[in-house]
């Protein structure tokens, strides 16, 4: 049961251009949403995460933006780096549960 | 800081062998994780210790063998393991205080032959 879905395997943008990646999920007890980067044969790293009671949050290049009535969320990356190409994953869980659930990540590419 | 580390970054082991990958984190976290990821998967979540208590097992099969010594240590012990175990195995810890941002280990990668 994919509970977290990144319907998107992959993603290129241009240097420079704003990179959007896109998460749902399905359940309702969801409160607490991150968003994590991972290099291949490394672990992932956490990037930013809101609670449900935000719409958005903000760190720099990276704003992750949640929409509770759609159960959707976003990361934007502006400008996009070189740097910033990994896969990106989206996670959930619900309060005071430490089951967190992935999506199946996001592979971005940012061209020079 | 928040480093959790893992060791060793790479095993390769026989289906007879028995091995036990490490985990630590000196962050004064009281919930350790251990997830398994297949190449172009998500981690899947294996086991969650919280106070040092065993609190979730997603149906793992008992050649796995959690253990969690005290607050820092988390282990996890391999036995009679079968080629499609071969993976990242990743450790990961938090505060356990309600929202849980989990902080990943670098992995240890698993060959079983």
């Amino acid at each position: 049961d994919q509970q977290v879905k990144q319907n998107s395997p992959s993603l290129s943008v241009q240097e420079g251009r704003i990179s959007i990646l896109n998460c749902d999920y399905t359940n309702s007890m969801f409160d607490y949403f991150l968003w994590y980067k991972k290099y291949p044969a490394e672990g992932p790293t956490f990037l930013i995460s809101i609670s449900s009671i935000k719409d958005k949050n903000e760190d720099g290049r990276f704003t992750v933006f949640l929409n509770k009535s759609a159960k959707h969320l976003s990361l934007h990356i502006v400008p996009s780096q070189p740097g910033d190409s990994a896969v990106y994953f989206c996670a959930a869980s619900a309060y005071n549960n430490n089951d967190m659930r992935f999506g199946a990540g996001t592979r971005l590419t940012v061209k020079p | 800081d928040t480093e959790v580390t893992q060791t060793p970054k790479h095993l390769v082991m026989g289906m007879t062998n028995k091995k036990s990958l490490k985990c630590e984190q000196h962050m004064g976290h009281r919930a350790m994780y251990w997830y398994k990821q297949k190449a172009k998967k998500p981690p899947e979540l294996m086991f969650v210790y919280s106070y040092e208590k065993l609190s979730i097992n997603e149906s793992v099969p008992s050649r796995f063998s959690p253990e969690c010594p005290n607050s820092s240590l988390l282990n996890l012990h391999l036995h009679a393991l079968q080629p499609e175990d071969s993976a990242l195995y990743l450790c990961a810890s938090s505060q356990a205080n309600g929202k849980e941002t989990q902080y990943f280990g670098p992995g240890t990668r698993l060959l079983v032959l």
